[in-house]
């Protein structure tokens, strides 16, 4: 089975710094997504920003940005000029192409706090 | 407004009543989910559903049941509510489960806070 860990609980960040989130995986697979999903104080699941493991580009959202590193199982996320609305439970999650309908397994979440 | 919502928003419910949490989405999507979030834990997969009328257990299952009668609605109904049920939980969609192209990423309704006392 396939486990995500995220190993920071809290990351603090200056606003229009730049912060780094990071997130191991553990799977036997090499065809797999990779998703950053943010959760803002009202609760509601967005999806930050997503990574096929056969596209070795990293993928880039605006100020959103992955370092994914296939044989190290690796999938980190930083935040170029945080922004106050950037503070959120950031959770890093793995999805099966094979299987259980393409379920999503999570890591545990970093609070990120953003200081003005 | 189109998407996938859930209902009720808030829940309070006894030991031992059963609940049930509706989940409705008008995409069409094919694939549904649970999960129930749990502080330490993020989010675990409760139930899953590839269509109407085919559901599977996820990873935390015990106490709950699903069913799927149509496309969109996935309601969740808790039996016999516990003190451990007490979470917040999250109704999911996907167009795909990405084996056969489409997109695979999972859009989440708003969450149910449910505690049980």
């Amino acid at each position: 089975a396939q486990t995500v860990t995220q190993s920071q609980p809290e990351m603090s960040v200056q606003e229009a710094e730049t912060v780094t989130l990071s997130c191991t995986y553990d799977t036997s697979e090499s065809d797999y997504y990779l998703f950053w999903y943010k959760q803002p104080p009202s609760r509601q699941m967005i999806l930050v920003i997503r990574q096929e493991a056969y596209k070795q580009q990293n993928a880039t959202e605006n100020r959103f940005s992955v370092n994914f590193q296939k044989a190290a199982k690796s999938f980190s996320l930083k935040i170029s000029d945080s922004q106050l609305g950037d503070a959120a439970m950031y959770f890093c999650a793995y999805r099966s192409p094979r299987g259980s309908y393409g379920k999503l397994t999570f890591g545990q979440g970093t609070i990120l706090t953003v200081h003005p | 407004d189109a998407g996938i919502t859930q209902s009720p928003r808030y829940k309070i419910t006894e030991t031992g009543r059963q609940v049930t949490l509706m989940c409705h989405q008008t995409w069409s999507h094919s694939y549904m989910f649970w999960y129930r979030q749990d502080l330490g834990h993020g989010l675990r997969l409760i139930y899953y559903s590839a269509a109407a009328d085919i559901t599977d257990k996820g990873e935390v299952p015990d106490g709950y049941v699903v069913s799927r009668s149509k496309t969109e609605n996935f309601p969740l109904t808790l039996e016999s509510a516990t003190r451990s049920q007490t979470s917040v939980y999250f109704c999911a969609s996907s167009e795909s489960s990405g084996t056969s192209g489409g997109r695979s990423e999972q859009y989440f309704g708003p969450g149910t806070r449910l505690t049980v006392t």
